[in-house]
């Protein structure tokens, strides 16, 4: 059964900054890994895909990265701004009789002006 | 412009009063599910469906169900809706393994 987990729970940092949120899966069967932002109360906004045959993604300001051998995946947001304060989850699918799309539980960035 | 749509996004009712909520993708999709996410627990599938009739429980359907007549439409039924039915639900679209989209979420409150 698939795990995916995302540390820290919440991070703030001053804007101008760079940053990586993290997400780590226990199966490393997975088929692709995808990063959503979440405004509170909000629907899911999908960022970026990453396929299990790519090890990276780009995005404007945003670069996502996969390794399959160490359960691993990064978000990277160059050049923070307060309209990037937002809930990030990572969900990732993998195989068995769903294919259903497994989250973590989120964090939470404050970028303060 | 490609989307998931629901309705209704917001819904306070009563306990037992049976409820559906719609959802709807003009994407053409084969591939729909519901998700429903509370504090703490994170966003948990309730029911999927991989195509046209062919539908399934996913990790908490208890006191759900859904149908899927066509490829576009995938309602949500709470049949005796209780308290802990309470949530923010989101229904999903995807094609293969490809990018999955969710629709604006319905903020359910069941008194």
């Amino acid at each position: 059964k698939q795990e995916v987990t995302q540390i820290p729970a919440a991070l703030s940092v001053p804007e101008g900054e760079n940053l990586v949120l993290n997400c780590s899966f226990t199966d490393s069967a997975i088929y692709n890994l995808q990063w959503f932002r979440q405004d509170p109360g909000k629907g899911l906004t999908s960022l970026l895909l990453i396929q299990s045959s790519q090890r990276e993604q780009t995005s404007g300001r945003l670069n996502a990265s996969l390794d399959k051998s160490s359960g691993r995946s990064t978000l990277y947001i160059a050049a923070s701004q307060p309209g990037d304060s937002a809930t990030y989850l990572c969900a990732g699918v993998s195989g068995g009789s769903n294919y259903k799309l497994t989250f973590g539980k989120g964090t939470l960035l404050t970028v303060n002006p | 412009e490609a989307q998931v749509t629901q309705n209704p996004r917001y819904l306070i009712t009563v306990t037992g009063k049976k409820l559906t909520v719609t959802c709807s993708q003009n994407m053409n999709h084969e591939y729909m599910s519901w998700y429903r996410q509370d504090p703490g627990l994170g966003l948990r599938q309730i029911y999927y469906s991989m195509n046209v009739e062919v539908t399934d429980k996913g990790d908490v359907p208890e006191g759900y169900k859904v149908s899927r007549k066509e490829k576009r439409n995938f309602p949500l039924i709470l049949e005796s809706p209780s308290p802990n039915q309470t949530s923010l639900y989101f229904c999903a679209s995807r094609v293969g393994l490809s990018e999955q989209f969710f629709g604006p979420g319905t903020r359910l409150t069941v008194l």
